[in-house]
């Protein structure tokens, strides 16, 4: 158990929906990551959270946006939701924001989009 | 273009063997280099990490290597456990560290 939680595990829902999905980091920890894994794509960083202010982007949609709020937790928001956003969605944290601290990942969160 | 690739793609080794994963990247500028060990449906775990003037670092039976003039690295598993049956995954930081390149990982099965 990594101490990072991610809710929910599962998500299934319809084409142009918009979701949520949660994370709350390790018990100390100010950086947030969101991670998307498809089948087709592997891993892909998406975008860092420290300390509630936006540290860094990778290959987030313009379609997706995420937050971190006063008590550290974070948010994905996914919305007009297509087909191949269908992946497993991975929060991690870690105590500081420089890449070659380590990093924790939650147990993800499976999006299904029929 | 930034890009991180890994060989094999999947291999299969009798348990108490030892294997040898490898990662070739083209990211630049480097500032360092992640193994992680992802089993199926759970998040990734970091194993190592180096810098551009680490050559080893060592995690118990996990050694990795990186050659930053040819940029290659390699995780070497000794004495491999059924256990060690996971993708591995090498993650190359560009940038000053803040965009993260993701290889497409080798899948590891260790048999009895």
């Amino acid at each position: 158990d990594s101490g990072v939680t991610q809710t929910p595990k599962h998500l299934i829902t319809a084409t142009g929906q918009r979701v949520t999905l949660r994370c709350s980091p390790r018990s100390g920890d100010l950086s947030v990551y969101w991670y998307q894994q498809s089948l087709d794509q592997g891993l892909q960083f998406l975008i860092q959270y420290y300390n509630g202010e936006e540290r860094a982007k990778g290959n987030i949609l313009e379609r997706f946006s995420a937050q971190q709020f006063p008590d550290l937790h974070s948010e994905l928001n996914l919305s007009s939701l297509e087909l191949g956003d269908s992946a497993l969605y991975f929060c991690a944290s870690s105590g500081l924001a420089g890449s070659y601290n380590e990093q924790f990942f939650g147990p993800g969160t499976r999006l299904t989009v029929l | 273009k930034n890009q991180v690739e890994q060989s094999p793609q999947s291999l299969i080794i009798l348990e108490g063997k030892n294997c040898t994963l490898q990662c070739n990247y083209t990211v630049s500028p480097f500032s360092n280099l992640r193994w992680y060990k992802q089993d199926t449906g759970r998040g990734p775990v970091s194993l190592t990490i180096m810098t551009f003037s680490e050559n080893t670092k060592s995690n118990g039976r996990y050694t990795a290597t990186l050659d930053a003039d040819t940029k290659q690295s390699s995780l070497h598993i000794t004495a491999s456990q059924l256990s060690d049956s996971a993708s591995y995954i090498c993650v190359v930081s560009a940038g000053y560290g803040q965009n993260f390149v993701f290889g497409p990982g080798t899948r590891l099965s260790v048999l009895p």
